[in-house]
């Protein structure tokens, strides 16, 4: 089953203006991560925001907030004021918080498909 | 820049060759992940190591070897490899198991 969903292959904003990027992930474990990072021409992998599944406010990191809907399983990620710095592929990622066989915990991302955002001036 | 050291940045090999993939971690970071994203599969966990001890396996070939070593970096070992290798193999860090993971920019290997 696919556990972390992100519908919208592309996605075009213009600037300045709010984007929201989609995620719904699945899971039975209580204690989980969801993060976002995105991914720029260049290659590298930039982690932009962090929501635990506890956490009661919505994470915000300056022009990046995470509107965490835990009932519907949804961790969408929205982008105030969009800059064209911001075109770049955008992954988000669950990390289940589990113990292995011999008793210690790990904790692996498993990542969506990426959604590519464009920023048109 | 996140802190994390990948070495070398591109790496072009031919079928059947071996290879040995480098990663420092944070200053500070006792936990390394090695990904591999390619094409037809995304971004796909490999291996967990966290202080010397392998704690997790994901979809790691058996051509496919990884440690971490008493200075806390780690190296990726593919051996036989074949055309369907080639990708871009990240290696992460964090300071602990349950903490937010930090990406190196990243070895692209090229498989001919």
């Amino acid at each position: 089953a696919q556990k972390i969903t992100q519908t919208q292959p592309g996605m075009f904003v213009q600037e300045k203006e709010a984007v929201t990027l989609d995620c719904t992930y699945d899971t039975s474990d209580p204690s989980y991560g969801l993060f976002w990072y995105k991914q720029p021409s260049s290659g590298e992998m930039i982690f932009l925001i962090y929501q635990g599944s506890y956490d009661q406010q919505n994470a915000t990191e300056g022009r990046y907030s995470l509107n965490f809907q835990k009932a519907r399983k949804s961790a969408n990620l929205v982008i105030s004021a969009s800059q064209l710095g911001d075109s770049a592929m955008y992954f988000c990622a669950m990390r289940e918080d589990l113990i292995n066989a011999g008793g210690t915990s790990y904790g692996k991302l498993t990542f969506g498909q990426g959604t590519i955002l464009t920023v048109h001036p | 820049d996140s802190g994390v050291t990948q070495t070398p940045k591109h790496l072009i090999t031919a079928t059947g060759q071996r290879v040995t993939l480098r990663c420092s971690p944070r200053s500070g970071d006792l936990s390394v992940y090695w990904y591999q994203q390619s094409l037809d599969q995304g971004l796909q966990f490999l291996i967990q190591y966290y202080n010397g001890e392998e704690r997790a396996k994901g979809n790691i070939l058996e051509r496919f070897s990884a440690q971490q070593f008493p200075d806390l970096h780690s190296e990726l070992n593919l051996s036989s490899l074949e055309l369907g290798d080639s990708a871009l193999y990240f290696c992460a860090s964090s300071v602990d198991v349950g903490e937010t993971q930090y990406f190196g920019p990243g070895t692209r290997l090229l498989v001919l």
